[in-house]
């Protein structure tokens, strides 16, 4: 069975700094995708970046990026210039039509 | 609509009332989720809507907790004899496309449920 870990139940950073979120799943497939969620106090998910498996460029969108090791079956995500508005639950989170979640990273950014 | 649009936006509820919670996703979404998450925790499946038919309710707990989605647009999710375990974040999600696992989905702001 897919699982997926999240072992920072909390983090923090320094405004403009930069942080890394770990996340580790379990698979059998070879072909699959991987996003990151980030869920602010609105409660509302929102997409902040996907990997293809295949892949074997790290996806990057603005100041996100990820280190996907998938010999490892690791899937972190760094923030870089850390903003006040980066402050949230952030999410792991492995698709199987159904989506298969961590139990999420709260960030908090301090200025 | 724009978004996916979730209401109530909060409802509480007596302890053994039913209740009724609304998801109304992106026009033409073929595929719809619930997610029942609790405080501090991650979402956790409840049920698929491909179109109007249930194809997954794996993730019901019980049988007090009933969803349809009668004309492949809108759904609802019933509880009925609300208890105190129910008390959650309720999240619906809907994806353009079924079968898809690349694009993620787009999910509404949800409804906090508060069993009393």
């Amino acid at each position: 069975a897919q699982t997926v870990t999240q072992s920072q139940p909390e983090m923090s950073v320094q405004e403009a700094e930069t942080v890394t979120l770990s996340c580790t799943y379990d698979t059998s497939e070879s072909d699959y995708y991987l996003f990151w969620y980030k869920q602010p106090p609105s409660r509302q998910m929102i997409l902040v970046i996907r990997q293809e498996a295949y892949k074997q460029q790290n996806a990057t969108e603005n100041r996100f990026s990820v280190n996907f090791q998938k010999a490892a079956k690791s899937f972190s995500l760094k923030i870089s210039d850390s903003q006040l508005g980066d402050a949230a639950m952030y999410f792991c989170a492995y698709p199987r039509r159904k989506l298969i979640w961590g139990l999420g990273t709260s960030l908090a950014v301090n200025p | 609509g724009a978004g996916v649009s979730q209401s109530p936006r909060y409802k509480v509820a007596k302890r053994g009332q039913d209740v009724a919670l609304r998801c109304d996703p992106i026009s033409g979404h073929v595929s719809l989720f619930w997610y029942q998450q609790a405080l501090g925790q991650g979402p956790e499946f409840l049920t698929y809507f491909q179109n109007e038919a249930q194809l997954d309710k794996s993730g019901l707990p019980s049988d007090r907790f009933f969803a349809e989605r009668p004309e492949g647009s809108v759904s609802t999710l019933k509880i009925q004899r609300t208890q105190q375990e129910d008390s959650a974040v309720y999240l619906c999600a809907s994806s353009l496309v079924a079968g898809t696992l690349a694009y993620g989905y787009t999910f509404g702001s949800g409804t906090r449920l508060t069993v009393v």
